[in-house]
């Protein structure tokens, strides 16, 4: 079974700046079947990013992933006020599928 | 329009049994793996299982095989979560989910239910 592990745990930030968020994997993910969604209080996550890289439809282009093998990334390049939520990877090479523990970014 | 619409809050007590469903619309059902995905109050996001509507193929997460049953009805498009026995830490919202891409079970989640919030007391 896949561990993955985010950081950091929290991310307090401003609007503008950038966010970096970490996503580290106890064992290389196949085919690099690593997604990142975003979650906002009382609704269901939404997908943003899948195949490590590439954006799901309509994710704005501040948006972006990057990674392989077992430590992956997720760049929002500018924050906005919409972005502040707490973010999860998954991977989904391997069964049973699994997500990290999340990252909250915050307003700073 | 890709929809998957779940059942509504259930307030149940301990030991009592439950099945909750996920009905899709708008695709082809029988095509898509359906998962289902656990979150306890403030906690994050735990994949429990999926199915293949097709041919009720299921895989467990080894957390969540013996305590819960996926299983699908075809005829109806939809997908349910049943539990037995029911315990307080089963107290969580379950999302069912559907990867992008037909056939294929190791893929992301696009579509998302709204979630069923199960509440379990003693």
């Amino acid at each position: 079974e896949i561990v993955l592990t985010q950081s950091p745990g929290t991310l307090s930030l401003s609007p503008g700046e950038r966010a970096t968020l970490s996503c580290r994997a106890s064992q290389s993910i196949s085919s690099n079947y690593l997604a990142w969604y975003q979650q906002k209080p009382g609704q269901p996550p939404r997908l943003l990013i899948y195949g490590a890289s590439s954006r799901a439809t309509g994710i704005p282009d501040r948006f972006s992933g990057s990674g392989s093998g077992t430590d992956f990334t997720l760049t929002i390049s500018r924050l906005e006020p919409e972005d502040f939520a707490v973010y999860y990877c998954q991977q989904y090479g391997s069964s049973p599928q699994s997500f990290g523990g999340g990252t909250k970014v915050e307003i700073k | 329009e890709v929809q998957l619409v779940q059942s509504g809050a259930e307030v149940k007590k301990t030991g009592e049994s439950l099945k909750i469903s996920c009905k899709g619309s708008g695709y082809s059902f029988t095509a898509y793996w359906i998962a289902w995905v656990r979150q306890m109050p403030g906690k994050g996001l735990e994949w429990m299982g999926i199915i293949y509507p097709g041919d009720s193929d299921t895989k467990y997460s080894p957390s969540f095989q013996g305590q819960v049953t996926i299983s699908a009805d075809k005829s109806i498009s939809t997908a349910y979560l049943q539990w037995s026995s029911l315990k307080a830490s089963d107290t969580a919202m379950y999302y069912c989910v559907r990867p992008s891409f037909p056939y294929k079970w190791n893929d992301a989640f696009d579509y998302w239910g709204q979630g069923t919030l199960v509440t379990v007391s003693s």
